[in-house]
């Protein structure tokens, strides 16, 4: 059945290493993003990827990377510069066909930093 | 990046009250979306509203695009336990793709 899965769920780092986070779909949308939550508050965008091979900054990306070699992958990779890597992180994906465009989201994965 | 101003910020209500909650903007916007997240889950879309003045309904959701295209509001009728999560809005400015979120509404249902 279609939709967004990241992996693990849960995921623990020693500080100074980096994670890669897994986000698949196979949902065919075109456009996929990266959003960081924390406690009490709302989403920031991490990335955004349009189409394969082409990524964005979003408003936080300092600390991060990430890779569109498929279209319906789209890992993000916390490196050891993110001074505050511990958070929930969440994976979106949408059409990408215009104004109608809705976003939908995976299930998250919280990591936490020790 | 810039922030919807949600309200309230979170709401005790008892089963089968009514819920009311509202997000506005400075700036115009194309879409709006509502979402609802349980604690360690991902937002799940309830529902979207591409027109102004559109109200549209979700068994007991009800939202609206505000005629001004800056402002929303959703609606949650007879409440009952499992209402009890986190509603963001979230709407496009216009170049699609790039949301921006409200800070939340957390609803707490009492029998």
């Amino acid at each position: 059945d279609g939709g967004i899965t990241q992996s693990p769920k849960y995921l623990f780092r020693k500080e100074g290493q980096n994670v890669t986070l897994s986000c698949e779909q196979n949902l065919n949308h075109d456009a996929m993003y990266w959003y960081r939550q924390d406690p009490g508050q709302g989403l920031r965008l991490i990335y955004y990827s349009q189409i394969v091979n082409d990524f964005q900054k979003g408003d936080i990306a300092e600390g991060y990377s990430v890779s569109r070699e498929k279209k319906e992958s789209f890992p993000l990779t916390v490196t050891s510069a993110q001074k505050n890597p511990t958070a929930f992180y969440l994976c979106a994906s949408s059409p990408g066909q215009g104004s109608s465009d809705t976003q939908y989201f995976g299930p998250g994965t919280r990591l936490t930093v020790l | 990046g810039q922030q919807l101003n949600q309200s309230p910020q979170s709401m005790f209500i008892q089963e089968g009250e009514d819920v009311s909650m509202n997000c506005t903007s400075s700036s115009i916007f194309n879409t709006w979306l509502w979402y609802k997240q349980d604690p360690g889950e991902g937002p799940v879309l309830l529902i979207a509203l591409y027109k102004a003045g559109e109200l549209t309904s979700n068994g007991r959701l009800t939202a609206q695009f505000g005629i001004t295209r800056k402002d929303s509001f959703l609606n949650i009728s007879a409440s009952i336990p499992s209402d009890v999560g986190i509603y963001f809005c979230a709407g496009h400015l216009g170049s699609w793709g790039k949301l921006q979120f409200g800070a939340g509404t957390q609803v707490v249902v009492t029998p």
